[in-house]
């Protein structure tokens, strides 16, 4: 495996279940990122992990909790999620997300649907 | 809040002809900025990123531009091909924002052969 990838590819769930995004990057990267594409608006960033700290929370609700167990592996763990949480989540990953070495390479995305 | 906003919203173009796509962003003070490229319903491609000491960066049939004082990065895009059909998204990054990229609605793009 090369680059990012990403499992689920895709995920139907109801508002009472609980399930778990994962991300992994092969790229030897320290930093990887959690972003939401909704449809008609712009990426948004959800949640940064630098060498496996959480940098940045972008006002998530806490319905979507991340983890961060290695610079390699990222999860987003979700429960009791709305409808308007469908959208495309995408995991990104760089080198460092405080340099200048901040290049973000995408994984393909999980497509969510929430039922 | 800072905005970076993507004009046009979409752009088709015959098979061949040189275009620039266009990404405007509020507060000159930037880190960097970098561009993508996404086919439907798929991730992220990164094209060039421009770090804000740079003028414009080159790969192949792309040249990406910068100027800071006017808040302003083009995507020129030579010779297009209908492989080049595409939303094409611009991120920035400011010195006083923290980590995030934010990102711009993206130009779609559709090449006719």
């Amino acid at each position: 495996e090369t680059g990012v990838t990403q499992t689920p590819r895709h995920l139907v769930m109801g508002m009472t279940n609980k399930k778990s995004l994962k991300c992994e990057q092969h790229l030897g990267h320290n930093a990887m990122y959690w972003y939401k594409q909704s449809a008609k608006k712009p990426l948004e960033l959800m949640f940064v992990y630098n060498f496996k700290e959480q940098t940045e929370n972008n006002s998530v609700p806490s319905r979507f909790s991340p983890e961060c167990p290695n610079s390699s592996h990222l999860f987003l763990h979700l429960h009791t999620l709305q409808p308007e949480d469908s959208a495309l989540y995408l995991c990104a990953s760089s080198q460092d997300a405080s340099g200048r070495f901040n290049e973000q390479f995408f994984g393909p995305g999980t497509r969510l649907t929430v039922l | 809040k800072q905005e970076v906003t993507q004009i046009p919203a979409a752009l088709s173009v015959p098979e061949g002809e040189n275009l620039v796509l266009n990404c405007s962003f509020t507060d000159s003070a930037i880190y960097n900025l970098q561009w993508f490229r996404q086919d439907p319903g798929k991730g992220l491609t990164s094209l060039l990123l421009i770090q804000s000491s740079q003028r414009e960066q080159t790969s192949g049939r792309l040249n990406a531009s910068l100027d800071k004082s006017s808040g302003r990065s083009t995507l020129y895009i030579a010779a297009s091909q209908p492989g080049d059909s595409a939303t094409y998204l611009c991120a920035v990054r400011w010195w006083n924002y923290g980590q995030n990229f934010v990102f711009g609605p993206g130009t779609r793009l559709s090449v006719l052969p």
